[in-house]
């Protein structure tokens, strides 16, 4: 089956801890995407990248960190900088950032 | 200026009726358009996209660009309780890097 994997689907974190959330995918995309949504709002742009070892910052990339050490994955690290971390996150696609992209299932990430 | 505006809604139309969905984009140059699809809890799913000025038709639903006028449209005919769900508006605008710009999504109800 071709598509975005995100892993976990739940995710705690207790103050002061850094946690990675996992985006994989296998449709030999090479534009990649991370946004995070809250309650009732629109999809706000936090990392992407367009080619393997090169990313750029989004509208909110402070407190997160990513790498793209290989085509198929994009894994994007939430750090105790974030002050406000609990969103749904959602990774996301596309063929060269020209095209459609195609979104994983989200993580949703809680501070407890 | 946002680069996608959409009506927050919500929209609510009866079963069997033609929903209208709106969006206007502020990059005159903009030549991608998407709409997603976004159940309560779940990750965007991709309906359409559009390039070209017109119509497009998939089934029972029909995107409609006017780049003149800088607005695309999603009508939804045939209205069901399974459409109930909030719909997104992307544009992807030119020397933006390939990013997606959403719109923070129209709510829709379909009445039984």
């Amino acid at each position: 089956d071709g598509g975005i994997t995100q892993s976990p689907k739940y995710l705690f974190r207790k103050e002061g801890q850094n946690v990675t959330l996992s985006c994989e995918q296998n449709l030999n995309h090479d534009a990649m995407y991370w946004y995070r949504q809250d309650p009732g709002q629109g999809l706000r742009l936090i990392y992407y990248s367009q080619i393997v070892n090169d990313f750029q910052k989004g509208d909110i990339a402070e407190g997160y960190s990513v790498s793209r050490e290989k085509k198929e994955s994009f894994p994007l690290t939430v750090t105790s900088a974030q002050k406000n971390p609990t969103a749904f996150y959602l990774c996301a696609s596309s063929m060269n950032g020209n095209t459609e992209a195609f979104f994983g299932q989200g993580t949703r990430l809680t501070v407890v | 200026q946002k680069e996608v505006e959409q009506n927050s809604g919500p929209l609510s139309v009866p079963e069997g009726a033609i929903a209208s969905l709106n969006c206007t984009y502020s990059d005159r140059g903009s030549q991608s358009f998407f709409w997603y699809r976004q159940y309560s809890g779940k990750s965007p799913e991709l309906i359409m996209f559009i390039y070209s000025n017109g119509d497009k038709e998939d089934g029972r639903f029909t995107a409609q660009l006017n780049k003149a006028s800088q607005y695309v449209s999603l009508l939804i005919r045939d209205s069901q309780p399974s459409d109930s769900a909030t719909y997104l508006c992307a544009v992807n605008p030119p020397n933006t890097g390939n990013q997606f710009y959403f719109g923070t999504g129209t709510s829709l109800t379909v009445i039984p």
